[in-house]
């Protein structure tokens, strides 16, 4: 079955400070791997997403992702994180004939200024 | 335009009670997703449409739980005899096109409806 791992469970970082999130999921096939964010009182949105082409993946407000087949991870990441980047951020894959989406437990991400 | 929208936004139920849960999806949007969220922990599937078919239904916990999508746009879940345990936020999710097991489809996520069951 497939699953995916969120080792960071909450990150407190200050602003300009350099951000990795870790997810790595478990399955061996095909598998198209997204990052959603929840900012405070809003609903999940899509940040980025990986399925075939480029391993480094852009998204939206300026984070991308990595996908790194050997190691079976995806990590988000931004060079320099502003105090409206505080959220909870989750990673999520699909595959093996499937729409449904498989979520890690999420990363809460705290920025001071 | 108008995004995916959950209604109500929060729900009490003494436990034994049955709730129903609606979701409006985007429109024109071909598949439709249900998730349960718990305090603490990320979504898990419950159910997925495709217009009005339900093609799978592997995630729902018990056979309490019930969901239609009649007319393939608007979608309830309905769950009966709740327990505390249905204690969630349950989310609702849709994109546009026809599921074909690609699964690359941006799913757009509702606000999700807060169930508590005293």
């Amino acid at each position: 079955a497939q699953s995916v791992s969120q080792h960071n469970h909450h990150v407190i970082l200050s602003e300009a400070a350099s951000l990795e999130l870790g997810c790595n999921y478990s399955y061996g096939g095909t598998v198209n791997l997204f990052w959603y964010v929840q900012y405070p009182g809003q609903h999940l949105q899509l940040l980025l997403k990986y399925f075939s082409g480029d391993p480094l993946v852009k998204g939206i407000k300026g984070f991308e992702a990595e996908f790194i087949k050997s190691k079976f991870s995806f990590n988000l990441r931004k060079p320099s994180v502003q105090w409206s980047d505080t959220a909870e951020y989750f990673c999520a894959v699909n595959g093996g004939g499937t729409d449904k989406l498989i979520f890690g437990t999420g990363t809460r991400l705290q920025v001071f200024p | 335009g108008a995004g995916v929208s959950q209604s109500p936004r929060y729900k009490v139920a003494k436990r034994g009670q049955d709730v129903a849960l609606r979701c409006d999806p985007i429109s024109g949007h071909v598949s439709l997703f249900w998730y349960q969220q718990a305090l603490g922990q990320g979504p898990e599937f419950l159910t997925y449409f495709q217009n009005e078919a339900q093609l799978d239904k592997s995630g729902l916990p018990s056979d309490r739980f019930f969901a239609e999508r009649p007319e393939g746009s608007v979608s309830t879940l309905k769950i009966q005899r709740t327990q505390q345990e249905d204690s969630a936020v349950y989310l609702c999710a849709s994109s546009p096109h026809r599921g074909t097991g690609g699964g690359t489809d941006t799913q757009y996520f509702g606000p999700g409806t807060r169930l508590t069951v005293l």
